[in-house]
């Protein structure tokens, strides 16, 4: 149980594109979705959290209006990057929670390049 | 605020080698702590977790107690395998922080047959 899966799971697109991730918690109800962004070799960086049906709440230094997010079910949570540029190509992660839980599920990851 | 440090990798063992990665932490309370396993190209799995004081986890040959009084919460295997080899995070959560996980940064492990 507890899988949450990511489309797509790697993305090429021209800069000043914008693209959409998806994520989605397949057998259970995740009311906090997390968004991480991780570099190569490196650990993962928490860029915002959400809670169903509220605004994300961004981590310092993260862009809300470049990196806009919506939690509007249970089970679906999306980013949008928007008009991205090179800098942006990374690994982008997701994960859910359920109410009252602590375990963070995480999603396969979705790798984007920018060109 | 809170924190986590573990041993920098990569490390390299040959199969059936005995495995240690060490994981120490920095917070307020009783925060739970966990270890997750990224192999290559993908995203995170939860391998094994502890909630409270002297609890151990245990999943797939790996164990890590939950040591308070040394802050620790190190990751051990009596044999490892070709496909243990992979990047293992241990962090932390607690309610002071929004039950947010904090990552260590990660150490690569790689198993040579």
């Amino acid at each position: 149980g507890a899988v949450v899966s990511q489309h797509p799971s790697r993305v090429i697109c021209k800069s000043g594109t914008s693209v959409k991730i998806e994520c989605r918690s397949l057998d259970f109800q995740a009311t906090t979705m997390f968004w991480y962004r991780q570099f190569p070799k490196q650990s993962l960086m928490l860029m915002a959290t959400s809670n169903e049906g509220s605004k994300a709440t961004y981590e310092q230094g993260v862009e809300k209006d470049k990196f806009l997010i919506n939690h509007a079910s249970l089970t679906l949570s999306t980013l949008t990057v928007t008009s991205a540029h090179p800098e942006d190509s990374s690994f982008y992660i997701c994960s859910g929670r359920a109410r009252g839980g602590e375990t963070q599920y995480f999603g396969p990851g979705t790798r984007l390049l920018v060109l | 605020g809170n924190s986590v440090t573990q041993m920098e990798g990569p490390v390299t063992l040959s199969e059936e080698a005995f495995l240690t990665i060490n994981c120490t932490y920095t917070a307020t309370g009783y925060p739970s702590l966990f270890w997750y396993v990224q192999y290559p190209g993908e995203g995170l799995q939860l391998l094994l977790k502890a909630t409270k004081a002297d609890d151990k986890g245990s999943n797939k040959g790996f164990e890590a107690t939950y040591r308070k009084e040394t802050t620790s919460f190190h990751l051990e295997k009596g044999s490892v395998q070709v496909s243990d080899s992979a990047v293992y995070f241990c962090a932390l959560s607690n309610k002071a922080a929004g039950n947010k996980l904090t990552f260590g940064g990660g150490t690569r492990v790689l198993v040579k047959p």
